[in-house]
């Protein structure tokens, strides 16, 4: 089955630095990877959808300038959180979607702003 | 944009028997896919089953089935013989086919399998 690799697990850093999270598809390749938060015992929220060259597409409210995102690649797609903030802290996981017509989702990051 | 309902915060199921989640959901499309994801305590989201909206039968995969009223708008999952790794939140999901690649989830359903 389609693999999506997501890393790191988890990340702890001072506020004020900038976090950069990765996602991979392992086996195939994937046009389109998403971005989620994740707040406790709450559902996915989407942050961004990304298309492979294109710039992200990026939900209402969320700060385009504070979560970075960029597919370079059809494998590979990151997310940066610049000027981190304890607000900031959550779980972001990736999903990413190629010729199947579900979604396969990353492990998740658990990020902790300190 | 379109909505999905899970009006089930929490369900608990005794070991071995059956449960059903629900979840409703509004479009004005008529072509689409439904999704049930499984999220255990590790926190991977997992993929337990699909329905794509044209087809009439209802998807089966193992232990795992849906039943799935199209003119109702309603994709309720149905879990037999409920095993302890059963126990996970559950997210129901809706994608478009024609308009781009978005999936819309619902609140989730947390399942509680009693040994």
């Amino acid at each position: 089955g389609a693999v999506v690799s997501q890393h790191p697990s988890w990340v702890i850093c001072k506020s004020g630095t900038s976090v950069k999270i990765e996602c991979r598809s392992l086996d195939f390749q994937a046009t389109t990877m998403f971005w989620y938060r994740q707040f406790p015992k709450q559902s996915l929220m989407l942050m961004a959808t990304s298309n492979e060259g294109s710039k992200a597409t990026y939900e209402q409210g969320v700060e385009k300038d504070k979560f970075l995102i960029n597919h370079a690649s059809l494998t590979l797609s990151t997310l940066t959180v610049t000027s981190a903030h304890p607000e900031d802290s959550s779980f972001y996981i990736c999903s990413a979607r190629g010729q199947y017509k579900e979604a396969f989702f990353g492990q998740g990051t658990r990020l902790t702003v300190v | 944009a379109q909505t999905v309902t899970q009006s089930q915060p929490e369900m608990s199921v005794q070991e071995a028997e059956t449960v059903t989640l629900s979840c409703t959901y509004d479009t004005s499309e008529s072509d689409y896919y439904l999704f049930w994801y499984k999220q255990p305590p590790s926190r991977q989201m997992i993929l337990v089953i699909r329905q794509e909206a044209y087809k009439q039968q209802n998807a089966t995969e193992n232990r795992f089935s849906v039943n799935f009223q199209k003119a109702a708008k309603s994709f309720s999952l149905k879990i037999s013989d409920s095993q302890l790794g059963d126990a996970a939140m559950y997210f129901c999901a809706y994608r478009s086919h024609n308009t781009g690649n978005q999936f819309y989830f619902g609140t989730g359903t947390s399942l509680t399998v009693i040994p």
